[in-house]
Order: C-alpha cells, then sequence, then structure tokens
C-alpha cells in the first residue's frame, strides 16, 4: 500500500540553525501539508501547498519557515534559523482529492532544538 | 482556542463490547469531520469521515454520528477489539477552498482483552 515517508525520523539542531525536513507524498497525490505536534499539545496546521504554491498557511508558519516541491516527488519544509520552541514532531500529509477527504499523513521527524 | 474538543483524555473498554469516542466542535463553518488513530511513533492514520449533510456513515466496526444542532459528533467502535488501543483525534475542515485540518486533544482508549 503506498504511503507517505519522512526522512529523518529524528533530527538534533543547536538554536539559531537550518534545518529541512523532507516529505516524500503519495505518487499521485496533489495536495501537501505539513503540521507540527509539540509535545502534550494537539496536532497543529502549519501549510498547504498545491500546484506549486501555499494555498493556505497558519499563524505559526511564519518568515522562518518555507516549503518546496523541488522535483517530483520530495516535498521539504525548512526552518531557516531554529528556536527552542520550533521542538515538535513535524509530520507531512498527502491527498489526492481536490474535494475534502483523508489527508494521509507520514511517521512524521522528531526534532529537537537544543 | 479549542475549536474541537475532545474532553475524555482517556477510555478502557472490554474487548467485544462498545466502545464511543465523543468530541464537540464550536466553529459552525466547520463541514467535513474526519476520525484519524494514531500509534506511538507513527503519524495519525486516517479511519472514517462525515460530510455535515449526513448524520451518519459506516465502515466495517466503524460508525460515526453528527448531531449538526448539538456541534457533535462521536466515533462507535463495535465490537472493540485490542489491536484498537490508540489515541483517537477528531479532525473538522472549513471546506469552500480550506482543507487544514483542525484536531482534538484527542482520547486514549485502551481495550483491555
Amino acid at each position: 500500500e503506498p504511503e507517505v515517508t519522512q526522512t529523518p525520523s529524528h533530527q538534533v539542531t543547536q538554536m539559531g540553525q537550518e534545518v529541512i525536513l523532507r516529505c516524500v507524498p503519495i505518487s499521485n497525490h496533489l495536495y501537501f501539508y505539513w503540521y507540527r505536534q509539540i509535545l502534550g499539545q494537539k496536532v497543529e496546521f502549519l501549510v498547504s501547498f498545491y500546484n506549486n504554491e501555499i494555498s493556505e498557511k497558519s499563524e505559526i508558519f511564519d518568515d522562518q519557515f518555507s516549503v518546496e516541491r523541488p522535483d517530483g516527488s520530495n516535498f521539504t519544509l525548512k526552518i531557516r534559523s531554529t528556536k527552542l520552541e520550533d521542538s515538535a514532531m513535524y509530520f507531512c500529509a498527502s491527498t489526492a482529492e481536490i474535494i475534502q477527504g483523508g489527508q494521509y499523513f507520514g511517521p512524521g521527524t522528531r526534532l529537537l532544538v537544543l | 482556542d479549542q475549536q474541537v474538543k475532545q474532553n475524555s483524555p482517556s477510555l478502557s473498554v472490554q474487548e467485544g463490547r462498545i466502545s464511543i469516542l465523543n468530541c464537540d466542535y464550536t466553529n459552525s463553518m466547520f463541514d467535513y469531520f474526519l476520525w484519524y488513530k494514531k500509534y506511538p511513533a507513527e503519524g495519525p492514520t486516517f479511519l472514517i469521515s462525515i460530510s455535515s449533510i449526513k448524520d451518519k456513515n459506516e465502515d466495517g466496526r466503524f460508525t460515526v454520528f453528527l448531531n449538526k444542532s448539538a456541534k457533535h459528533l462521536s466515533l462507535h467502535i463495535v465490537p472493540s477489539q485490542p489491536g484498537d488501543s490508540a489515541v483517537y483525534f477528531c479532525a473538522a475542515s472549513k471546506g469552500a477552498g480550506s482543507y487544514q485540518l483542525t484536531f482534538g486533544k484527542g482520547t486514549k482508549l485502551s481495550v483491555i482483552p
């Protein structure tokens, strides 16, 4: 069964460093998303991406964040200058449908900022 | 800002019995609702969804009920199995071009053999 994959599974970085989280969505999917879950809190929407541009973003997704689909398969989230409060589990998701439907999530990248 | 609320952090049920997980929402713009299951160290797995034009959707052992006037939905699992033990998240979206999901905090279901 096709699945969303994410790399790395864990990343430890120093505050102020740049990190890039990578995702490979399901191959025929058109919509891509990033969510995050800070430990003990709810899963929060960051950004959605369709047709090579951002379609929605939340207040969390400030100028420190960017997304890119550099080729036909990868979808990346970049945090330019990490802060301690960026420590969280980051989930990528994708969906084929252009109407509402279940988004398929990857296993997540656990980011720890020291 | 708790637009989607799951007021029970945990629930224990005997194997074979019914599990009922509840979810309330406050934003009347939500028109599509989903349930996800999550095991530790994995991403959320989509289970079942319902549009606001329906009041029930069934898929095997899983049934979701929507009471739009009460802004309440529930997930019924029957019969419950030990493999159903996980955290269950309720999520909602607004439609009209917005497909971001707003999640509840989750309910940890334990099915006791």
